[in-house]
């Protein structure tokens, strides 16, 4: 998606709660698509992934949800704590100008969570 | 898992000079990257860093400014010529054990102020 600059989406939720992460992504022939948590001063840390032969995958408190039909791409986080403050990413695998496959990233969304 | 790590972490550079950043992963990975991240933007990939042979560009991205190598199945460098203000940013390496862009994991970052 594009960038919105410094602006980035805020999520603002409360301790505890549940936290949705949306993402759109643009290429319906992306076919594996990635959840990235980047902290402060960090690189990307891997989340979770999905094939697009599936529709839900589930780990530890994390769920990514893939929807095909409308591009849609969300990551819910159970139980959110403070160590999940962070920039989230997600990260399609679409064909490049070059022809090759690669990971390309949509534009974030922070989350903030409050004690 | 494998631990990839960058160097220099950070620096700050004038304008006209070249900086060469390192990338070292701790085993063998067949596919290596490397990207640009602008102040509160998202990721974009620069290049593709094949061993043995000319690294893969992105759209609005020339060799002659970022030069790479990729001597080994382990290390990669980038260079980042000629600076200006406007290539401040956070430069990120990641690999990915197979082709096809599969799951990428990320460097710390070297973060480039240009004067």
């Amino acid at each position: 998606g594009e960038s919105v600059g410094l602006h980035l989406p805020t999520l603002s939720v409360q301790e505890g709660d549940n936290s949705i992460i949306n993402c759109a992504y643009s290429n319906s022939a992306s076919d594996y698509f990635i959840w990235y948590k980047q902290e402060s001063g960090k690189g990307p840390q891997f989340i979770i992934d999905i094939r697009s032969n599936m529709d839900k995958r589930q780990g530890q408190r994390v769920t990514v949800l893939l929807n095909k039909t409308v591009k849609h791409l969300s990551l819910q986080i159970a139980a959110t704590q403070p160590g999940d403050s962070a920039v989230y990413f997600c990260a399609e695998n679409r064909l490049m100008d070059t022809g090759r496959r690669a990971l390309t990233f949509g534009s974030g969304t922070r989350l903030q969570v409050q004690p | 898992s494998a631990v990839i790590s960058q160097k220099p972490s950070r620096d700050i550079c004038q304008r006209g000079t070249s900086l060469t950043i390192q990338c070292q992963v701790d085993s063998q990975v067949t596919m290596m990257f490397w990207y640009r991240q602008q102040p509160g933007q998202s990721l974009t990939l620069i290049a593709t860093a094949n061993q043995g042979s000319e690294a893969t560009y992105e759209s609005g991205f020339v060799i002659d400014k970022f030069p790479i190598s990729r001597p080994n199945l382990t290390f990669s460098t980038l260079t980042v010529s000629n600076m200006s203000p406007e290539d401040s940013s956070i430069y990120l390496c990641s690999f990915a054990r197979a082709a096809g862009a599969d799951t990428q994991y990320f460097g710390p970052g070297t973060r480039l102020t240009v004067l």
